[in-house]
């Protein structure tokens, strides 16, 4: 299994370009997410989604869109970058209650760094 | 008020020291809490979930106290390797885990 898998490893964006980050996972993971890391801030949720066509904001949802349209795949598209948004992003994924295990080890991708100026 | 909080550190021990790390959470609904480890310039992974009852792994012993919302992580004869940021993080009541993340202790181990 590759685990959760995100690309681009790194991205340098201008002010009011857009792009979509992608992240996808082969463990047949219920539950996605995105976070984004700053210095002194830990990791924050962005939005997340429970199964395919269902998706939620989490604490830091504005600027950002998401879809899941397939049990593998959970892009993250920004709409219009701003320097703002300069961070440390990080896909993650989880089985839910219901599918038993240890529910809420979220598995992370390797993190895309994403640079807007 | 921050809903998970940590002492950022930094933490320089020597080898073989043994450290503590706190961790304070606001929700009291929160449901299940964790350690994460996250190494420079990597993504998080799991360390180790926290019980009511305290649990250990090996060198790692991690202690929960629902009344005080307060969580520990103690480190025995730390390792160069020990050296990362450890991450606090708390679980509220929904079966699909959204995580709440500390902001981090970072911890260097030195020979």
């Amino acid at each position: 299994n590759a685990g959760v898998t995100q690309t681009p490893k790194f991205q340098v964006l201008k002010t009011g370009q857009s792009m979509t980050l992608q992240c996808a996972q082969d463990m047949n993971h219920e539950y996605m997410s995105w976070y984004r890391q700053d210095p002194g801030m830990g990791l924050r949720l962005i939005h997340y989604s429970v199964g395919a066509g269902i998706t939620d904001q989490g604490e830091v949802p504005n600027g950002y869109n998401v879809s899941r349209s397939t049990t593998e795949d959970f892009p993250l598209r920004l709409l219009s970058a701003a320097p703002s948004q300069t961070s440390v992003y990080f896909c993650a994924s989880s089985t839910s209650r219901l599918a038993g295990g240890n529910s809420y080890e979220q598995y992370f991708g390797p993190g895309t760094r994403l640079t807007v100026t | 008020r921050k809903e998970v909080e940590q002492d950022p550190g930094p933490f320089n021990v020597p080898e073989g020291a043994t450290v503590a790390f706190n961790c304070t959470y606001s929700n009291s609904a929160s449901q299940s809490f964790f350690w994460y480890r996250q190494d420079c310039r990597k993504e998080p992974k799991l360390l180790m979930s926290v019980y009511s009852s305290g649990n250990e792994d090996g060198r790692f012993t991690a202690q929960l106290n629902r009344a005080s919302q307060y969580i520990s992580l103690l480190i025995r004869d730390s390792k160069l390797s020990d050296s990362a940021t450890y991450l606090c993080v708390v679980s509220g009541t929904t079966s699909y885990g959204k995580l709440t993340f500390g902001q981090g202790t970072i911890l260097t181990v030195h020979p």
